[in-house]
């Protein structure tokens, strides 16, 4: 069974950085693209980054470049995105996805990022 | 990269059939096939209904098909049950910057 824990979600002021982590089990990690989908309170979903099977290629929504930075570990079937810089815009439930083919086939149960002073 | 646009609310009794609309340009839906349909019930994860415009994963019901018209894609639930009350997101890959965008949402009320 498909599973995918996120973690590291909190409440950071403004200007602050968080490492958020999805631990994936019960298919081979490094067999597919992953994704991180986010969703602001009572809003809809948006897109955030996604990450190649061996890392060497990243994608990022034009509103995190230079901010966040999506990384992976295969040895540890781990996916990571490092928020820096964060905004009170950037408030949202944070879902870790896995690619299956051009859609979103797995999703975690997600993580809150909260960024208030 | 602006976000697909869909209904905010469509509503059907039990056993009709909806269709929710989700329309873009020619570079992201008119453009690909790639377009992917998504149902979330509140407090829930997104689970994929939808793929490649019209595909369904194993286990989505037969009651779930989707299609694509130039620009705009189309989600239909027929035989409308209670259970498919929750809101409905479109997706599509995208040639602009951002590489994949979603839509705005349809909130499924069945009466």
């Amino acid at each position: 069974e498909v599973q995918l824990v996120e973690s590291g979600g909190g409440l950071v002021q403004p200007g602050g950085s968080l490492r958020l982590s999805c631990a994936a089990s019960g298919f081979t990690f490094s067999s597919y693209w992953m994704s991180w989908v986010r969703q602001a309170p009572g809003k809809g979903l948006e897109w955030v980054a996604n990450i190649k099977q061996d890392g060497s290629e990243k994608y990022y929504v034009d509103s995190v470049k230079g901010r966040f930075t999506i990384s992976r570990d295969n040895a540890k079937n781990s996916l990571y995105l490092q928020m820096n810089s964060l905004r009170a815009e950037d408030t949202a439930v944070y879902y870790c996805a896995r690619s299956s083919g051009w859609s979103q086939g797995y999703w975690g149960q997600g993580t809150l990022v909260t960024v208030s002073s | 990269q602006s976000a697909l646009t869909q209904p905010a609310s469509v509503s059907g009794s039990p056993g009709q059939s909806i269709t929710i609309s989700c329309t873009g340009t020619s570079s992201d839906v008119g453009g690909y096939n790639y377009v992917s349909w998504y149902q979330q019930h509140p407090g829930k994860a997104p689970k994929l209904m939808i793929y490649d415009v019209s595909n369904r994963p194993s286990g989505v019901s037969n009651r779930f098909s989707g299609s694509k018209s130039g620009n705009t894609a189309s989600l239909t639930i027929s035989g409308l049950q209670a259970e498919d009350e929750a809101d409905y997101y479109c997706s599509s890959y995208t040639s602009s910057s951002t590489p994949w965008v979603f839509g705005t949402g349809t909130k499924v009320t069945v009466l």
